[in-house]
């Protein structure tokens, strides 16, 4: 079946860059997404790339795609304390709109100002 | 913009008793999702529904869960008989059809706490 992980836990510096990384097993899914789940939260989608891209850059936030070794990262230029949260990559699978999400183990972001 | 609301926000309730958990789904959404998180592990797909029907489960929800559309808005999840290890956060999701691209949308989550 599909599985997801990430490294557990991050902790950086308020103003350096953050990198989250991801390693997914089903290449078939047409996007990649990333969820942020603040303290008491629910979980929002920051951003997603397409399976046919290999870089999407959204102001602060560039994620990379290695489809070949089927890794996901997320770099989080001049974090904030604001960015701590815990962050998920996710894999959605369906077609016409159904969207069955599998979720990683998610990686807790800890800025320390 | 539009959102997935879920209410409550927190549920306590004594093993065994019965819960309803509560959503209503982006108005022009058409799939829906509950999911859910144990404290400190993966957020875990419980069941999808479309067209007034399950259209996938996952083996958690065997037949002490239960979802029903019982109006034109809410998606409700109903726990017949809770245990303590139904205790988790439990998410509500939609989904549009029929776009190119689109996306999951998640409720903020209703922690069930079962004593």
């Amino acid at each position: 079946g599909e599985d997801v992980e990430q490294s557990l836990f991050l902790s950086v510096r308020e103003g350096d860059s953050s990198v989250i990384n991801c390693t997914y097993t089903d290449s078939s899914s047409t996007y990649l997404y990333w969820y942020k789940q603040e303290p008491g939260a629910g979980l929002q989608l920051l951003t997603y790339i397409f399976s046919n891209m290999d870089m999407k850059q959204d102001q602060r936030l560039t994620v990379l795609l290695n489809k070949k070794d089927k890794h996901l990262s997320l770099r989080i230029a001049d974090t904030q304390t604001g960015d701590s949260a815990i962050y998920f990559c996710a894999e959605p699978q369906g077609t016409g709109g159904y969207q069955k999400v599998t979720f990683g183990t998610g990686t807790k972001l800890q800025v320390i100002p | 913009e539009p959102e997935v609301t879920q209410t409550p926000s927190h549920q306590v309730t004594q093993m065994g008793q019965e819960v309803i958990l509560r959503c209503v789904p982006i108005s022009n959404h058409l799939y829906f999702y509950w999911y859910r998180q144990i404290l400190g592990q993966k957020v875990e797909f419980l069941v999808s529904f479309y067209n007034n029907e399950i259209s996938e489960k996952s083996e958690i929800f065997d037949d002490q869960f239960s979802v029903e559309r019982p109006d034109g808005s809410n998606f409700t999840l109903k726990i017949r008989s809770t245990k303590l290890e139904d205790s988790a956060m439990y998410f509500c999701a939609s989904s549009e059809r029929g776009r190119a691209r689109t996306e999951a949308f998640f409720g903020q989550g209703t922690r069930l706490t079962v004593v």
